[in-house]
């Protein structure tokens, strides 16, 4: 089955210094990639995703890269701030599976002001 | 748009009692619910898959007479908790695919329970 790893696990910075999240996965069928910001006590919130068919996607200060050939994708955070402090989730699904994601154990990120 | 709402946020209980959990998608239609386990620090563990009209798939590990789910329309998936104990306290969370995009999975705020 499916593994996602996720590094770092913590990472902190000051604020304005971009911060990147990278993971790989295993499974080279996974086709569809989510990131997920959650804070404290609340659940995940979507902050972009990309699929197989593209190797860039951007939203403002975030980013998200692909390489399937090395099978790992990156989460890019620009000019943070300290509202960005939270734990991001990476995730890895194949697309029409009935969504079954498979999640890294998370990167705590603290933005220091 | 794609708001998925749970409740209770947070509940109490004593050991042996029963805890319904709530999950509603808002303004989209959810053919198929998730229901997410998270302890303190950890990731997300996927629990059951919940298909609305059908019996829900279990996760391997997890007891479908403990935690029964009912996926009963479009909006609603709900998940009890039967005679709870303290091993039970956890952080639940449900998902919720929109039907007319079927990749995306949308979170609701999850429900903290507490069994004493």
């Amino acid at each position: 089955g499916e593994n996602v790893e996720q590094h770092p696990s913590t990472l902190s910075v000051q604020e304005g210094d971009s911060a990147v999240i990278k993971c790989t996965y295993s499974d080279s069928a996974s086709n569809y990639f989510p990131w997920y910001k959650q804070e404290l006590g609340k659940g995940p919130q979507l902050i972009i995703d990309i699929r197989s068919n593209v190797g860039e996607k951007k939203d403002q200060r975030i980013a998200v890269t692909l390489n399937k050939t090395a099978k790992h994708f990156s989460l890019h955070i620009t000019e943070t701030q300290p509202e960005d402090s939270a734990v991001y989730f990476c995730a890895a699904s194949i697309l029409g599976s009935q969504g079954n994601l498979i999640f890294g154990k998370g990167t705590k990120l603290s933005v220091k002001p | 748009g794609a708001v998925v709402s749970q409740h209770p946020s947070r509940v109490i209980c004593k050991s042996g009692t029963s805890v319904k959990i709530e999950c509603r998608s808002l303004d989209f239609q959810a053919t198929t619910m998730f229901w997410y386990r998270q302890f303190p620090k950890q990731s997300l563990m996927l629990m059951a898959t919940s298909n609305e009209g059908s019996k829900a798939t279990y996760e391997q590990g997890v007891e479908k007479d403990k935690f029964l789910i009912n996926h009963a329309s479009l909006t609603l998936s709900t998940l009890t908790v039967t005679s709870a104990h303290p091993e039970d306290s956890s952080f639940y969370i449900c998902s919720a695919i929109d039907s007319g995009r079927t990749d995306t999975q949308y979170f609701g705020p999850g429900t903290r329970l507490t069994v004493l």
